[in-house]
């Protein structure tokens, strides 16, 4: 059975970068016929796709954040990671990495997420 | 502002049925297939229909989805109470180049 579990800080100084890995089990992260992503949800908001990376292809991230985010998957831990640089407070949000179904744009399972505040 | 444009909320009593819209445009809905989410409070967003109108393994038949154009909907039958939660669909924006989301529908079962 597949399984998403997000790590990483939960709370982070303003300007400084969120740092946060979602281990999978259950299934190759090298797959190629799934992207894996994150998406972040602002207390009380929307889900907002952060990135999705795919293992040897292209990676697609979020106009809105593309200039301050990296989404990388490592092959031989079964992982893949954010970084977000330069956070202020509209990046407290509970984040979530999910499988991503390439071409019919699903996304399932997700990890359980993790609340990441950002505060001095 | 979310690309995909959803009713902020609505409600429905117990055994009704209940449908969510989602709008779109040419680029996103227009071209792409449609998922919904559900999202109990408290809890992890759970995929409720993909490909506009399959439903994953558990999923019980009073869900089911369709898309039309630039839109589509999400058909809730027999309501219960445990079907109270937020609702968003989501696609693939081709001029975004990235998966995007309605702004969410809080479904009460009143």
């Amino acid at each position: 059975q597949l399984q998403l579990q997000e790590s990483g800080s939960g709370l982070v100084k303003p300007s400084e970068t969120l740092s946060l890995t979602c281990a999978v089990s259950g299934d190759f992260i090298g797959n190629n016929d799934y992207g894996w992503g994150w998406i972040r949800q602002p207390p009380g908001k929307g889900l907002e796709c952060i990135g999705i990376a795919h293992y040897g292809r292209a990676t697609y991230y979020a106009p809105s954040l593309r200039s301050r985010v990296t989404i990388s998957v490592d092959t031989s831990k079964n992982q893949f990671s954010l970084k977000l640089t330069s956070v202020t407070a509209a990046d407290t949000a509970m984040y979530y990495c999910a499988r991503h179904k390439s071409q019919v744009d699903w996304f399932d399972p997700w990890g359980q997420g993790t609340l990441v505040s950002v505060s001095s | 502002q979310s690309v995909l444009t959803q009713p902020p909320s609505m409600s429905a009593a117990p055994g009704q049925k209940v449908t969510i819209s989602c709008s779109g445009g040419k680029f996103d809905i227009g071209k792409k297939y449609v998922s919904w989410y559900q999202q109990v409070p408290g809890t992890v967003p759970k995929l409720l229909i993909y490909e506009n109108d399959k439903r994953p393994s558990g999923i019980p038949d009073r869900f089911s989805g369709s898309k039309s154009g630039t839109s589509a909907t999400l058909d809730i039958t027999g309501l219960q109470p445990g079907d109270e939660a937020d609702y968003y669909c989501g696609t693939w924006d081709t001029s975004l180049s990235i998966a995007v989301f309605g702004g969410g529908t809080k479904l009460t079962v009143l």
